[in-house]
């Protein structure tokens, strides 16, 4: 069955850096698309960035454009988010899905910007 | 790129029917027929209840089902059930070669 575990959360401060993994089993990564969404705490969905089964084109939403970049190793079944820059605004609980219609996702991670 | 619009909550019976709308514009809801709809009961993550408007997947009850008229989708839930009390999103691809989250709905069974 499809499993997705996000990893990589945690407290930074303002301006600071943190990488999340999601490490996928259960599927032929290669051949998927995957998201990442954050839902900040009490909020609503928030859609971050896309990549595509092969890497070759990423997309993002404009209020983590420049500073967020998504990738992936298809060899480790592994997507990453590696977000600069972090802001107040940015702490959320982050979470991977699996292709277009984000119809599996992983347990979330939480990222707590403060100083 | 914006939200789209849905209601902050919606209310029913057991056994009841409720329709939850999602409103975007022609660049997203209205112009593609990439609506997905998705369930969080408190503390999980999200779950897939509709796809393409209307798809359900597999294992997902067939008293879900979706629609579209417009710049306007719809969930409906039939024979409303306890376990349906949770927030329910719907997302679009758009125009921008992204997605966009509706502003949530909290659905209560009285």
């Amino acid at each position: 069955q499809v499993h997705l575990v996000d990893s990589g959360g945690g407290v930074v401060q303002p301006g600071g850096s943190l990488r999340l993994s999601c490490a996928a089993s259960g599927f032929t990564f290669s051949n998927y698309g995957m998201q990442w969404v954050r839902q900040p705490p009490g909020k609503g969905l928030e859609w971050v960035a896309f990549i595509r089964y092969d890497g070759t084109n990423k997309y993002y939403a404009d209020s983590v454009k420049g500073r967020f970049t998504i990738s992936r190793d298809n060899s480790k079944n592994t997507v990453y988010l590696q977000m600069n820059s972090l802001r107040g605004e940015d702490t959320a609980v982050y979470y991977c899905a699996k292709a277009r219609n984000f119809d599996y996702w992983g347990q979330g991670t939480l990222v707590t910007v403060s100083s | 790129q914006s939200v789209l619009t849905q209601p902050a909550s919606v209310a029913g019976s057991p056994g009841q029917s409720i329709t939850i709308s999602c409103t975007g514009t022609s660049s997203d809801v209205g112009g593609y027929n990439y609506v997905s709809w998705y369930q969080q009961h408190p503390g999980k993550a999200p779950k897939l209840m509709i796809y393409d408007v209307s798809n359900r997947p597999s294992g997902v009850s067939d008293r879900f089902s979706g629609s579209k008229s417009g710049n306007t989708a719809s969930l409906t839930i039939s024979g409303l059930q306890a376990e349906d009390e949770a927030d329910y999103y719907c997302n679009s691809y758009t125009s921008s070669s992204s997605y966009v989250f509706g502003t949530g709905t909290k659905v209560t069974v009285l």
